[in-house]
């Protein structure tokens, strides 16, 4: 089964910065099938990327998804309040559908 | 527009079995690459992905739990059904289900919050 590390663990920033988290993989990820959510405390996570850098409907086109094999960022420029949350990736490609840690982003 | 939402027990007591339902709109599990996959997150923890289930009854599970799951679906009643057995504490967790677009879990219930204490 292939593991996904995060990192960092937690990035702190101001609105208006830009964010970079990373998701590496144990081994490469076919197709790229990579996928990001947010999750805000008490929600259900939501679908922000996959397959490393297609956006989901209705995402901001400040959320933007890059990489390949097993090495994959999330980058999030210019900063809103409302995008401060915990981060999550997840691998779509093979079973079991492993996430990663997650990555706390706060301000 | 697709919707889903998670039922069961919110206390159950160790060495008792959880039956989770979930049940759905918006989508059939007789369409083709279409699933419903459960996914749990103990308090302050990570994601945790448990199982899967298509709709040509192809089912996926955890390694690490697969012995203790079972999911199956009610195509005609849009519900599908997880079963885990000999609940612990540390199964104590906020339980999801996501609709599946081949394997990508794009649309999510609720979830549901399960503790086990005695």
């Amino acid at each position: 089964e292939i593991v996904l590390t995060q990192s960092p663990d937690t990035l702190s920033l101001s609105p208006g910065e830009r964010a970079t988290l990373s998701c590496r993989a144990s081994r490469s990820v076919g197709n790229n099938y990579l996928a990001w959510f947010q999750q805000k405390p008490g929600q259900a996570p939501r679908l922000l990327i996959y397959t490393a850098s297609i956006r989901a409907t209705g995402i901001p086109d400040r959320f933007s998804g890059s990489g390949s094999g097993t090495d994959f960022s999330l980058t999030i420029t210019r900063l809103e309040p409302e995008d401060f949350a915990v981060y999550y990736c997840q691998q779509h490609a093979y079973s079991p559908l492993n996430f990663g840690g997650g990555t706390r982003l706060e301000s | 527009q697709i919707t889903l939402k998670e039922s069961g027990p919110t206390l159950v007591k160790p060495t008792q079995t959880l039956t989770l339902t979930c049940t759905f709109s918006g989508f059939s599990l007789s369409t083709t690459a279409v699933g419903v996959a459960w996914i749990r997150q103990p308090p302050g923890k990570a994601l945790e992905w448990l199982a899967l289930i298509y709709w040509d009854d192809n089912k996926q599970y955890s390694p690490s739990l697969k012995s203790r799951l079972t999911i199956t679906k009610d195509t005609a009643k849009n519900q599908v059904v997880l079963t885990m057995t000999n609940m612990d504490p540390v199964d104590t967790a906020t339980y999801f289900c996501a609709h599946c677009a081949g394997w990508l879990n794009d649309y999510w219930g609720p979830g549901t919050v399960v503790t086990v204490s005695s």
